[in-house]
């Protein structure tokens, strides 16, 4: 079974310009969260989405968001980029079956990031 | 953020001594997750933990997660050089209305000599 993939990879882009990174989860997985890992910071939450909705949102100014498609495919972006928006965007999926209570499958798999630059 | 308190930041073991690491937090948690992240690499879920008191092992890795809740440890027995990386330790909140983003420690940063 295919992980979680991101793209791109790699990404250099200038204070003030906008930027959308790209998360396919785990087949079958409905869940995707995203973080943000800083060397100061450490890794923090950005926002969850699940059945196309945002269900939960981290503590990030509104420049930071996300959407999810109905293939569980989900996008974040980041507009009017700052120096300090460098970091690792980390995508990670969870199963989340219908019926199931949530706490029994919350193991988020996580993608390798999107190493963002911001010159 | 919230953070966890992990510890110890780094630690330089010989290969085949044993590692305990552990995280505490302020506030409870009913999810306790261990992670694994090399360079220019995503975390790699280690050991999943969901009730107070539990101890699961996964090959030479054994976390427990606390009775209190507010807790939990990864021991690693053994260590080999593919040990290298850093730990991360990870709790979630889901009180009903469903599950909170995780929230991380800082990670252990193991450097293993041979």
């Amino acid at each position: 079974k295919a992980g979680v993939t991101q793209t791109p990879r790699y990404l250099i882009k200038t204070r003030g310009q906008q930027v959308t990174l790209s998360c396919s989860p785990i087949s079958g997985h409905r869940s995707v969260s995203w973080y943000q890992q800083t060397p100061g910071q450490g890794l923090q939450f950005l926002f969850e989405y699940f059945s196309e909705t945002q269900r939960n949102k981290g503590n990030f100014p509104g420049r930071f968001s996300g959407r999810q498609f109905s293939n569980s495919r989900s996008e974040m972006n980041v507009s009017t980029l700052e120096l300090g928006d460098s970091a690792l965007y980390l995508c990670a999926s969870s199963l989340r079956p219908r019926g199931k209570p949530n706490w029994a499958y919350n193991e988020q798999f996580f993608g390798p990031g999107t190493r963002l630059t911001v010159l | 953020g919230q953070q966890l308190n992990q510890s110890p930041q780094s630690m330089f073991i010989q290969e085949g001594e044993d590692v305990s690491m552990n995280c505490t937090s302020s506030s409870i948690f009913n999810t306790w997750l261990w992670y694994k992240q090399d360079p220019g690499e995503g975390p790699v879920l280690l050991i999943a933990l969901y009730k107070a008191g539990e101890l699961t092992s996964n090959g030479r890795l054994t976390a427990q997660f606390g009775i209190t809740r507010k807790d939990s440890f990864l021991n690693i027995s053994a260590s080999i050089p593919s040990d290298v990386g850093i730990y991360f330790c990870a709790g979630q909140l889901d009180s009903g209305g469903g599950a909170d983003g995780l929230t991380f420690g800082k990670g252990t940063h193991l450097i293993i000599q041979p």
